[in-house]
């Protein structure tokens, strides 16, 4: 079983407001970190797949990076929106497998 | 295209009984999984499907079977249902290493 752990467990901001939280996780035998996100009552929705060292990627307002040396992914939101309220999930396959973190739950207040 | 699609989407039971669940993909992906969701865990694999005929366990497999016999399909059997099997179980497939595709999920209430 591999330990990926997401931070902050939830999270509060204000609209405008930017935010950014932290996926961790075992460096060795990388292969790929995928963030997902998750509407309540949805299912989840990829956001981005990222492979290398260094990697950032960007999708209107959010980005992320990948530190594999390191083992972790930052996730930003730049002028947050009501709109990004979800739960922010990062996973990362080993084999066949994927093993997901718990998630970070983002409200942000109008 | 209908992409993942996951049949029924509620359903409660009586502890004991069994019943299955369906995992349909239209996008030819190889590799197919079972989840479930319970609060403050995440998502965790039950088992999934490198390809047809083939099937594997994943982190939390007791008290479930699979079956792959058509590539596009995905079945999740519970034998003998439990409470602990209350839960949101969602059916996702890939290309292999890559991203999932999410079913809508199925509320399961075992009373």
């Amino acid at each position: 079983i591999l330990n990926v752990e997401q931070s902050p467990q939830s999270l509060h901001v204000q609209e405008g407001d930017s935010t950014n939280f932290t996926c961790s996780f075992p460096s060795s035998n990388f292969y790929a970190l995928h963030w997902y996100r998750w509407e309540t009552a949805k299912s989840p929705e990829a956001l981005f797949v990222m492979t290398l060292n260094g990697d950032e990627k960007k999708k209107g307002r959010i980005s992320a990076t990948l530190n594999t040396k390191e083992g972790y992914s930052y996730l930003y939101i730049k002028g947050s929106q009501p709109e990004d309220s979800a739960t922010y999930l990062c996973a990362t396959p080993t084999g066949n497998q994927f093993y997901f973190g718990t998630g970070t739950s983002l409200t942000v207040i109008p | 295209n209908a992409g993942v699609t996951q049949t029924p989407k509620f359903r409660v039971l009586k502890t004991g009984q069994s019943m299955t669940l369906l995992c349909a993909q239209d996008m030819n992906h190889e590799y197919m999984y079972w989840y479930r969701q319970d609060p403050g865990m995440g998502l965790r694999l039950i088992h999934y499907s490198v390809g047809e005929g083939t099937t594997a366990k994943g982190e939390v497999p007791d008290g479930y079977n699979v079956s792959r016999l058509k590539k596009q399909n995905f079945l999740l059997g519970l034998e003998s249902a439990a409470p602990s099997q209350t839960s949101v179980y969602f059916c996702a497939s890939s290309r292999q290493g890559g991203t999932q595709y999410f079913g809508p999920g199925t509320r399961l209430t075992v009373l």
